[in-house]
């Protein structure tokens, strides 16, 4: 399979831990996105890369997420201290032109 | 600000029938127009999209989109529905030079036997 891949695709935490998730893109896929969805919503914008370089971050990314691509390849989305507000699904996207193709997510219960 | 409308949560249509999804967006530039299908628990899987040349196009599973710039609309379409075409349907918009897509609510497509 040559699709994004993520991992895990289920996690479940309490309050005040840190969590981390990894993306793996199309492989020829320069760059790579970040979108949290909640039930009933779309999926919502949280930050992109063109290969390494973080060139946009979303007003809904907070000084406690953090999210790093350091070879342009995979990535990884770090929230700390979380909250029961982030419980979500997390996206990662990967293009090569101007089509976002979806991986699987990684879906967030915080208790 | 940029923003995409799906004003139907629900649609049903019978197996069979043709189904339309409709979807506006806010004018701002030349916007492009993609359809996402998200099956439960599954991430997106792109269907279609405009971004410039014929206003209609079309893509996977035989699904159509057409683009009227002066209704700002891009509604999806298909002739005859399928059971197995059942899912939350999202239109999203880009604009050249901002690469992050925003997307509507969904409308959740059932269709029946």
């Amino acid at each position: 399979d040559t699709g994004v891949s993520q991992d895990p695709r289920h996690k479940i935490t309490k309050r005040g831990q840190n969590v981390t998730f990894r993306c793996d893109p199309i492989s020829e896929h320069n760059r790579l996105y970040w979108y949290r969805q909640t039930l009933g919503q779309g999926p919502e914008f949280l930050t992109y890369f063109q290969n390494e370089a973080q060139l946009e971050k979303s007003r809904l990314l907070s000084d406690r997420f953090s999210a790093e691509r350091p070879k342009g390849s995979f990535s990884t989305l770090e929230i700390q201290r979380t909250e029961q507000g982030d419980s979500a699904m997390y996206l990662c996207a990967s293009s090569g032109d101007d089509t976002q193709y979806f991986g699987p997510g990684t879906r967030l219960t915080v208790l | 600000a940029q923003s995409v409308a799906q004003p139907e949560d629900q649609v049903n249509v019978a197996e069979g029938n043709p189904l339309t999804v409709k979807c506006t967006y806010s004018v701002s530039g030349n916007p492009y127009l993609f359809w996402y299908v998200q099956y439960p628990n599954r991430g997106l899987q792109f269907l279609l999209k405009y971004i410039t040349g014929d206003n209609l196009v079309k893509g996977s599973y035989g699904f159509e989109a057409e683009f009227n710039k002066s209704q700002t609309s891009f509604h999806l379409k298909k002739p005859s529905a399928l059971v197995s075409d059942s899912a939350l349907y999202f239109c999203a918009v880009t604009y050249p030079n901002t690469d992050k897509l925003i997307f509507g609510t969904g409308t959740r497509l059932q269709v029946f036997p």
